[in-house]
C-alpha cells in the first residue's frame, strides 16, 4: 500500500521569500509518480508540478520546484518568492504507474505574511 | 471547454434521503475519477473510470454508493439513504497521458454535500 505523510500541519513565510514543504512517502513499487497540489479557500484542486520516480533531474514549473531524494523517498515541494496569493492548503500525492487512483497526504495549510 | 464542471456545487440534504453529483470532465480525457474529502483530509479515493468502464472502486464506496459513465462522457455519483457521515466534499477529477501516465491534472471544483 502507499502512503503519503505531510508532516507540517500548518507554515507561516514570509512575502517574497522561500517556502519549502516536506512529504515523505512509501512504496515497494518501482515505477511512479509524485505531484502536488494546491487547495485556496474555495475547494477547487489546482495542479502544480509532477515528479516521475526515474526522472533524473528534479521537476521545476515557474517558482514551483520539487525536491525529489528518491534514497529517502522524500518529495519536498519549493516555493520560491512567495506571494500572498500562495496562502493556500497544499497537498502531495502519488501514484503508480498503471495504477488508477492516486495516494493523498493530509496536507499542509500555508500562510504568506505580508 | 473551459475546464471540469460539477453540479450541484452545494447540497444540503435530510438524512435518509438519496443524491445524486454531475460531473462534466474535459471532453477529450477518457479517465474520470471520484474523490471524497472531509474537512482537514486529503482526497480519498472513491472510483474510476476509463471511458465508460468502472475498473476501479474503492472499499470506501459502500453499496449505498453508485457511480456511472454511461457514453464515456458526463458521469453521475449516487448515494441512497445519505448518512450523517456523508457530509463531505465529493471532487471529480479528469485526466489525459502526461509524461508517461495518466494524472489527474484537472480537478472539478467540487460538490460540498451537508446531510442534516
Amino acid at each position: 500500500a502507499q502512503k503519503i505523510t505531510q508532516t507540517q500541519p500548518g507554515m507561516f513565510v514570509q512575502e517574497k521569500e522561500a517556502v519549502t514543504l516536506d512529504c515523505t512517502y512509501d512504496t515497494s513499487d518501482p515505477s511512479y509518480g509524485l505531484f502536488w497540489y494546491k487547495q485556496p479557500s474555495s475547494g477547487e484542486m489546482i495542479f502544480l508540478i509532477y515528479q516521475g520516480s526515474y526522472d533524473q533531474q528534479n521537476a521545476t514549473e515557474g517558482r514551483y520546484s520539487l525536491n525529489f531524494q528518491k534514497a529517502r523517498k522524500s518529495a519536498n515541494l519549493v516555493i520560491s518568492a512567495s506571494q500572498l496569493g500562495d496562502s493556500a492548503m497544499y497537498f502531495c500525492a502519488m501514484r503508480r504507474a498503471n495504477a488508477g487512483k492516486s495516494t493523498f497526504g493530509d496536507g499542509t495549510t500555508l500562510t504568506v505574511k505580508p | 471547454d473551459t475546464g471540469v464542471s460539477q453540479d450541484p456545487r452545494h447540497k444540503i440534504t435530510k438524512r435518509g434521503q438519496n443524491v445524486t453529483f454531475r460531473c462534466d470532465p474535459i471532453s477529450e480525457h477518457n479517465r474520470l475519477y471520484w474523490y471524497r474529502q472531509t474537512l482537514g483530509q486529503g482526497p480519498e479515493f472513491l472510483t474510476y473510470f476509463q471511458n465508460e468502464a468502472q475498473l476501479e472502486k474503492s472499499r470506501l464506496l459502500s453499496d449505498r454508493f453508485s457511480a456511472e459513465r454511461p457514453k464515456g462522457s458526463f458521469s453521475t455519483l449516487e448515494i441512497q439513504r445519505t448518512e450523517q457521515g456523508d457530509s463531505a466534499m465529493y471532487l471529480c477529477a479528469s485526466s489525459s497521458y502526461y509524461r508517461g501516465m495518466y494524472t489527474e491534472a484537472f480537478f472539478g471544483q467540487g460538490t460540498r454535500l451537508t446531510v442534516v
